[in-house]
């Protein structure tokens, strides 16, 4: 079946270092690749997304490239901030069908 | 604009006894729906899942059940609870190929 591997965590960083957190996908076919945040005790939020080889999303100074050939979406920011800590899952879907999730990557940046 | 709608935010409930959560969607049209349960310091584990009024899939058998008596509205219960229950749920809706998140409801069974 379909599933998402993510670097285990916590990553902590000092702010304004880069960050990437590596996710890697198995599937049959080309899914639509997603990452959401979710900040201390709130709901997941969609950060950015890709729905076809080469494809780049980016949102709030982060981005990711959706690179068929090595099954991966990892995710990258040039300048971390404290308000940036917290949880990150990469995801992949078909068509609109169930979102299958990475176990998550907690993010802690230090001042 | 789309919105979704959790209650309660939080919950205490002892062990054996019932639990209703509910999730309503506004601004959208026979969305489909999902619950997801995420334990302390776990990933996202998908309960239940429905595509439209009366249709509920069950992803992992527990002793949890879904509701969907209205286009926009969803329910997760149980007539007993258990200690294994306790958890952050989540409740999420999704057109198309992305799933858009509630708040959120934590659970503590005590």
């Amino acid at each position: 079946g379909d599933s998402v591997t993510q670097m285990e965590g916590p990553v902590t960083l000092s702010e304004e270092a880069f960050l990437t957190i590596n996710c890697t996908y198995t599937a049959t076919g080309y899914p639509s690749l997603f990452w959401y945040v979710q900040y201390p005790g709130e709901g997941l939020q969609l950060l950015l997304k890709a729905t076809k080889a080469d494809d780049k999303g980016s949102n709030k100074g982060f981005e990711a490239t959706y690179r068929k050939e090595t099954t991966s979406f990892h995710l990258e920011k040039g300048s971390v901030q404290v308000s940036d800590s917290a949880v990150y899952f990469c995801a992949l879907s078909f068509a609109g069908n169930m979102l299958t999730f990475g176990g998550g990557t907690r993010l802690m940046v230090k001042p | 604009s789309q919105t979704i709608h959790q209650w309660p935010a939080t919950l205490v409930q002892p062990v054996g006894s019932p639990l209703s959560l509910e999730c309503t969607v506004e601004g959208t049209s026979n969305p489909n729906l999902y619950w997801y349960r995420q334990a302390a310091g776990r990933g996202l584990q998908l309960l239940f899942y429905s595509v439209g009024i009366g249709q509920i899939s069950s992803e992992v058998p527990q002793n949890l059940s879904a509701s969907r008596p209205q286009d926009r509205q969803f329910i997760l219960s149980s007539k007993k609870l258990l200690l294994s229950d306790s958890g952050f749920y989540l409740c999420a809706w999704s057109v198309g190929y992305e799933q858009y998140f509630g708040p959120g409801t934590r659970l503590t069974v005590t």
